[in-house]
């Protein structure tokens, strides 16, 4: 069985900041990883993904995150916020051979200028 | 491409009605599948698809039924309304069912249960 745990349910930063969303997942197998996006009133969007191969990932926005394997960690981060960043960010975890993506309870990022 | 769109964008039943959320998308996508969004939840998988013909349930399948009867086409039924279906609901499509491949989400459709 899979799950995903995102530690904190609301992260406020200052324009500029660093920005850091905590990621944790259990997995009986390798698993592929997922961050996405979700702006106001709208659908979900890739940030980016962990298949296989470099376990540094770089993403839209400037948005990049690393796979910790002995951590089970997964977590994203962003060296400067900008206010359009301001969102909620959900972390995704699924596996070789299955067909269900498990998704943690969400991050919503707060922005202040 | 159109992506994955939904119909309605908002929809009113009272207890008991039943009615179906709509899902298409023009992307020749093997995957489809059926997410309710809750305050604090996250996306819970409801039912899936990995073709035509083939369904299965998700975590939340209780009350809700689907058929795809073609690759674009995964419309969602609500047997009879209860006010805990009161929910945003995504549908979302992917090229294949490996897990490897990015999900595309429709806009939503929100929906409240009186």
């Amino acid at each position: 069985a899979q799950s995903v745990t995102q530690l904190g349910s609301h992260v406020s930063v200052s324009e500029g900041a660093l920005v850091l969303l905590r990621c944790n997942y259990s997995s009986s197998v390798p698993p592929y990883l997922f961050w996405y996006v979700q702006y106001p009133n709208q659908g979900l969007q890739l940030l980016l993904k962990y298949t296989t191969g470099a376990t540094l990932v770089k993403g839209i926005n400037g948005f990049e995150a690393e796979f910790k394997k002995s951590e089970t960690s997964f977590h994203l981060t962003k060296p400067s916020a900008h206010m359009s960043d301001a969102a909620e960010y959900f972390c995704a975890v699924s596996a070789t051979g299955g067909f269900k993506t498990i998704f943690g309870a969400g991050t919503r990022l707060f922005v202040k200028a | 491409n159109a992506g994955v769109t939904q119909t309605p964008k908002f929809q009113v039943l009272k207890t008991g009605q039943s009615m179906t959320l709509q899902c298409a998308q023009d992307m020749n996508h093997e995957y489809m599948s059926w997410y309710r969004q809750d305050p604090g939840m996250g996306l819970r998988l409801i039912h899936y698809s990995v073709g035509a013909g083939i369904t299965d349930q998700g975590e939340v399948p209780n009350g809700y039924n689907v058929s795809r009867s073609t690759t674009e086409d995964f419309p969602l039924r609500l047997l009879s309304a209860a006010p805990s279906q009161t929910s945003v609901y995504f549908c979302a499509s992917s090229a294949t069912s490996g897990g490897a491949d990015t999900q595309y989400f429709g806009p939503g459709t929100r929906l409240t249960v009186l």
